[in-house]
């Protein structure tokens, strides 16, 4: 397997533009997690869903963030208007729930430049 | 809800010496596994070592190891015989079990930057 896919490895855009980063979980895989990474703040968990179905996402800075998983192989996180301060790593990570047990595998990560 | 404190940004530590990680987490659950993951300036986050709470033998992984005090919600990570390939960001880690239908919620620390120095 390939691991979980991140797409755009890097991203820089201007502020007020729409962005959409994108994730390919591991095959198989049926809870995914978003994460951002910041200097600042570490790991943050923005959201993530089990079978598809989004479970929390007390995490989403605002609603600016939004995040959808329209089927088992995809998932996106899109900011809409995007802002300097949401410069970050942000990270997409999956795993096949096996009870607390469960080890969860990271894509590389989008860095998100907001100029 | 869980958090996941780790009080120490940075440490360095000589080639072939031990360092210890301090993380301390929060959590209502019973149920519930902790992690050490690495970050390497690749960005990848690989697993380092696991530990369930219901076992009191600390987990240990080649050179890696836990000392795990439930009592006090302290789950630290020692690397002994640190080799330069370890130098990385470490990321501890809670998971708990929320429902069959809502999966697990996995909570990370801030971090800590370590530094293998020759």
């Amino acid at each position: 397997d390939a691991g979980v896919i991140q797409s755009p490895r890097h991203e820089v855009t201007e502020m007020g533009q729409e962005v959409t980063l994108r994730c390919k979980p591991i095959s198989g895989h049926n809870s995914l997690f978003w994460y951002r990474q910041t200097m600042m703040r570490g790991l943050e968990l923005l959201i993530y869903f089990n079978n598809n179905v989004p479970i929390d996402d007390s995490g989403m800075p605002e609603d600016r963030f939004s995040a959808k998983m329209p089927n088992a192989s995809f998932s996106t996180l899109k900011i809409q208007p995007s802002e300097p301060r949401d410069s970050a790593v942000y990270f997409c990570a999956s795993s096949f729930w096996q009870g607390a047990n469960t080890e969860a595998f990271f894509g590389q990560g989008t860095r998100l430049t907001v100029v | 809800a869980q958090t996941v404190t780790q009080s120490q940004p940075e440490m360095s530590v000589q080639e072939a010496e031990t360092v210890t990680l301090s993380c301390t987490y929060d959590t209502s659950e019973n149920n519930y596994y902790l992690f050490w993951y690495k970050q390497p300036p690749s960005r990848q986050m690989i697993l380092v070592i696991r530990q369930e709470a219901y076992k009191q033998q600390n987990a240990t992984e080649n050179r890696f190891s836990v000392n795990f005090q439930k009592a006090a919600k302290s789950f630290s990570l020692k690397i002994s015989d640190s080799q330069l390939g370890d130098t990385a960001m470490y990321f501890c880690a809670s998971s708990s079990y929320v429902s069959k239908a809502a999966g697990n919620k996995l909570t990370f620390g801030g971090g800590t930057r370590v530094l293998v120095k020759p």
